[in-house]
C-alpha cells in the first residue's frame, strides 16, 4: 500500500543553520505531495504542496521539490528560527483512494538561539 | 474565521463509558475525516465522510462509529472505550476530497483507563 517514510528526528539545531527533513514515499501513479506542520498545542496547518513531478512548493522560506525519479520530497530551508520548531510530516494524497491522506511519522524540530 | 472545532480538548475516562468528541466547521465543507495521532505512527484515518449521510471507513475504524446528519458537524462516538484508544484525535475538512486544502482541529487529547 501507499506510505511515507521521514526522517526519524528529534532534530535540533541552531538559529540560522540550514534545515533539511528527508521525506520518500511508496504509491501507485503520480499522488500529491504535502508538508503539514503542527506547532505546540495546535492541529496540523498546511504549510506547502506539490501536485506533479519536479513542482517546487515554498512557503514562509521552506521549499521541497517533487522528486519521481527518487519518490522524495525533502522539506529545506536555508535559515531556519525559533518560531520554526514544531513537528514536521509529509503526506501524500494517491491518485486511487483519494479521500485520505497518507502521514509519515513526523518529525520534531527544536531550534535553539 | 474559518476554523474547525473539537470538542473536549481533553478528557480522561474509564474503560467500557461511552464518549462523544464533536467536531464543527464553519467553511461549509463538504467533506470530513477523522484521524488519530500516537506517536512513532504519524495520523491514521479513522472514518471520513463526503457530504451528509454519505460515510465510509479509513484505516483504522475498529471501535468507532460516526455520523453526518448536518453538513457542518460530524461527531466520532466512541461506544466502549478502551485504553487502546488512548490517543490525540483530529477532526478535518476541506471543500473536497480529492480538492482542497484540509483543515485542521485543534485536537482532542483522550486517555482511557
Amino acid at each position: 500500500g501507499d506510505s511515507v517514510t521521514q526522517m526519524e528526528g528529534p532534530v535540533t539545531l541552531s538559529e540560522e543553520a540550514f534545515l533539511t527533513i528527508n521525506c520518500t514515499y511508496t504509491a501507485t501513479g503520480y499522488p500529491s505531495l504535502f508538508w503539514y506542520v503542527q506547532y505546540p498545542g495546535e492541529g496540523l496547518q498546511l504549510l506547502l504542496k506539490a501536485t506533479k513531478a519536479d513542482d517546487k512548493g515554498s512557503n514562509k522560506g521552506f521549499e521541497a521539490t517533487y522528486r519521481k525519479e527518487t519518490t522524495s520530497f525533502h522539506l529545506e530551508k536555508g535559515s531556519v528560527q525559533v518560531s520554526d520548531s514544531a513537528v514536521y510530516f509529509c503526506a501524500l494524497r494517491a491518485i486511487q483512494g483519494a479521500q485520505k491522506l497518507v502521514f509519515g511519522q513526523g518529525t520534531r524540530l527544536t531550534i535553539n538561539p | 474565521e474559518a476554523q474547525v472545532t473539537q470538542n473536549p480538548r481533553y478528557l480522561i475516562t474509564v474503560t467500557g463509558k461511552k464518549l462523544t468528541v464533536t467536531c464543527s466547521q464553519n467553511m461549509n465543507h463538504e467533506y470530513m475525516s477523522w484521524y488519530r495521532q500516537d506517536p512513532g505512527l504519524g495520523l491514521r484515518q479513522i472514518y471520513y465522510s463526503m457530504n451528509v449521510e454519505v460515510t465510509d471507513k479509513g484505516d483504522v475504524p475498529e471501535g468507532y462509529k460516526v455520523s453526518r446528519k448536518e453538513k457542518r458537524n460530524f461527531p466520532l462516538i466512541l461506544e466502549s472505550p478502551s485504553p487502546n484508544q488512548t490517543s490525540l484525535y483530529f477532526c478535518a475538512s476541506s471543500s473536497g476530497a480529492t480538492t482542497g486544502e484540509l483543515f485542521f482541529g485543534e485536537g482532542s487529547r483522550l486517555t482511557v483507563l
